[in-house]
């Protein structure tokens, strides 16, 4: 079964300031690899997701993350945060081949953005 | 506008009593997932369903059940047998396949006391 290793559970950050979540997953044959952010008290939002081709995907909002497969990692990067990008993001995975739409999820990172 | 309806927002229960949440999706979605979220774990799969009338258990099926008579409803009953049953509980939808993405209700607070 996949795991999914959140590498920090809070970031700090400054009002444009860029900013990167670590995700590591564990190894597998082929994997789909997504990341949610999470405002307080509501569901999760899909930021991007990546299935194949280009390694680097292009999400919501400034956000994009970028697929390497020899470190088994799914980074996600903001160049320039805003006061409302902070939130919960998660790191999920899906097996590719075939575990039918399950998604294991990461413990989420807290992103709080300050002035 | 399509989406995942979750009711009620905030839900408290005593002890001992069974509790049922809900969860509606217009999506057209085969596929419908309970999570349970809780500080510093992440989502973790209670139950899971693929079509009507079939369902499988996730990684804390324990103390949970589910029904899916109806391909827009996924109702999630935490029973008394539940020992920690006080969480963030979210519902999803989506399309079905491995690739796809899952869609996300508003999410239940339950608190038991």
């Amino acid at each position: 079964a996949q795991s999914v290793t959140q590498l920090d559970s809070q970031v700090p950050v400054f009002e444009e300031a860029p900013v990167e979540l670590r995700c590591n997953y564990s190894s597998s044959v082929s994997v789909y690899l997504f990341w949610y952010v999470q405002y307080p008290n509501q569901g999760l939002q899909l930021l991007l997701k990546y299935l194949s081709g280009s390694t680097l995907v292009k999400g919501i909002n400034g956000f994009e993350a970028e697929f390497n497969k020899s470190q088994t990692s799914f980074h996600l990067r903001k160049p320039s945060v805003h006061i409302s990008d902070t939130a919960e993001y998660f790191c999920a995975v899906s097996d590719g081949s075939g575990s039918w739409g399950k998604l294991q999820f990461g413990a989420g990172t807290q992103v709080v953005v300050t002035p | 506008d399509g989406g995942i309806t979750q009711s009620p927002k905030y839900l408290f229960r005593k002890e001992g009593q069974n509790v049922t949440l809900s969860c509606e999706q217009n999506l057209n979605h085969d596929a419908m997932y309970w999570y349970r979220q809780d500080p510093g774990q992440g989502l973790r799969l209670i139950y899971y369903s693929q079509i009507v009338n079939d369902f499988q258990k996730g990684d804390i099926a324990e103390g949970y059940s589910v029904s899916r008579e109806k391909k827009e409803s996924f109702p999630l009953t935490v029973t008394s047998a539940q020992k920690n049953p006080t969480a963030f509980y979210l519902c999803a939808s989506s399309i079905g396949g491995s690739g796809d993405e899952q869609y996300f209700g508003p999410g239940t607070r339950l608190t038991v006391t």
